[in-house]
């Protein structure tokens, strides 16, 4: 069964720390991995994506890294502000077709003054 | 603001009742996806449109579910006889035409309440 794992499910951290997020996936046939933030109540909004060739991509404060070896991947938050609160979706697409996304529960963020 | 508009966004109604929202992609998309999403969980796939041909459904999406993209354009999705089961975010995504990798857009979604 398709699966994308992330953890911590949520965490809390103060202003201007940095913080890493954790994505395991068992997506099969793999094409391309994404994260995506998203504000309470809104759409997600994409981050970043990886093909299967690309080991580490950032995106300002942002940066992903892909191991497709291991089937993992993560995102490193530099500096945390306040707007970064949100949940944090790491997305796989099983597809190179269709582009059809397989969905992690989210890790929610939470970032204090 | 990502370009994908949905329509309501938020809908309260009672059960048993037909509801039915609308998805308006960015105009040179070609891809058009829905999902739903229930509180605390990431987006869950419902289908998949090509232009104007449905090419997948998941198996979520059942007999009660229907959705549309007449012309190629907008999309609507139906929910019949609605039950409190299928209150949730549905949302609504296009991309452009090319691989698999091209990016996604989602709209701000339409928030069901059924009571």
């Amino acid at each position: 069964k398709n699966q994308v794992e992330q953890s911590p499910q949520s965490l809390i951290i103060l202003e201007g720390k940095n913080c890493t997020l954790q994505c395991n996936y068992t997506v099969s046939p793999f094409s391309n991995l994404r994260w995506y933030k998203q504000d309470t109540g809104r759409g997600p909004v994409s981050l970043t994506i990886m093909t299967f060739s690309e080991n580490t991509k950032s995106n300002g404060r942002y940066t992903a890294t892909l191991d497709a070896d291991t089937k993992q991947s993560s995102l490193h938050i530099t500096a945390s502000q306040l707007s970064d609160s949100a949940s944090y979706i790491c997305v796989v697409s099983a597809s190179s077709n269709t582009g059809k996304l397989i969905f992690g529960q989210g890790t929610t963020l939470q970032v204090k003054p | 603001d990502t370009g994908v508009s949905q329509d309501p966004r938020h809908k309260i109604t009672k059960r048993g009742q037909n509801v039915t929202f609308r998805c308006d992609p960015i105009s040179e998309h070609n891809r058009l996806y829905w999902y739903r999403q229930t509180l605390g969980q990431g987006p869950e796939f419902l289908t998949y449109f090509q232009n104007e041909a449905q090419l997948e459904k998941s198996r979520l999406l059942s007999d009660r579910f229907s959705a549309e993209r007449p012309k190629g354009s907008f999309s609507t999705l139906e929910i019949q006889r609605t039950e409190q089961g299928d209150s949730a975010m549905y949302l609504c995504a296009s991309s452009a035409p090319g691989t698999g990798s091209t990016e996604a857009f989602f709209g701000q979604g339409t928030r069901l309440t059924v009571v």
